[in-house]
């Protein structure tokens, strides 16, 4: 068992709608958890950082995190097609760990 | 956010020859340098972690001395992909984590994807 899994989609969805992307892990020494977004032929970009279990919010994007079933979403509320990207998640035991990261889920989301 | 600057974005090398990649943290100081490379739909698979001043630590199945990596300054690490091959061919992606409160975060350059005809 890989020590995160990430359904590749891809996924697509029409403008406005709301988006639920998701992760499960292995490792229950995991504590800090991300979500990147990357564009094409970009490097990944930080979108959310959430320490342990609970919910985030920042604007249209919400993480959460169920250290107990070992499971990280991160939704999009009102989806844009400037949120069409692949996202990936990624987490790590301690502050100074390296990223585990997932195989990342194509979003595309039509106008 | 904090910025990492990658470059080049892409480079086109012939076999043989050797290509190298720069990393620069351009407004914090970056305690460790991560160096990733990344196939095509495919996760990031991480090379090496380098600390300023200090040797980088390979993971397993890379080559050091194929891929050197230097990190002389907090603010600069630099990766050289040697006698590149055809099958060097990727997308490499560094990333950078400074101190204090974001020490866990890391920041991402741009990406370089190299092409070994």
């Amino acid at each position: 068992q890989k020590e995160v899994e990430q359904d590749p989609g891809p996924l697509s969805v029409p403008e406005g709608a709301i988006v639920s992307l998701n992760c499960t892990y292995s490792n229950s020494a995991f504590q800090y958890f991300m979500w990147y977004r990357q564009y094409s032929r970009k490097g990944p970009e930080l979108l959310m950082y959430t320490y342990s279990s609970g919910n985030k919010e920042d604007g249209r994007f919400t993480a959460q995190v169920d250290k107990s079933s070992k499971y990280i979403s991160l939704f999009i509320r009102d989806s844009q097609p400037s949120d069409s990207a692949t996202y990936l998640c990624a987490m790590t035991g301690g502050s100074q760990g390296n990223l585990i990261f997932g195989k990342g889920t194509k979003l595309s989301v039509k106008p | 956010g904090a910025v990492v600057s990658q470059h080049p974005s892409w480079v086109i090398c012939k076999s043989g020859t050797s290509v190298k990649i720069e990393c620069r943290s351009l407004d914090f100081q970056a305690t460790t340098m991560f160096w990733y490379r990344q196939f095509p739909k495919q996760s990031l698979m991480l090379m090496a972690t380098s600390n300023e001043g200090s040797k980088a630590t390979y993971e397993q199945g890379v080559e050091k001395d194929k891929f050197l990596i230097n990190h002389a300054s907090l603010t600069l690490s630099t990766l050289t992909v040697t006698s590149a091959h055809p099958e060097d061919s990727s997308f490499y992606i560094c990333s950078a984590r400074g101190g204090g409160w974001w020490d866990t975060e890391a920041f991402f350059g741009q990406g370089t994807r190299l092409t070994v005809v």
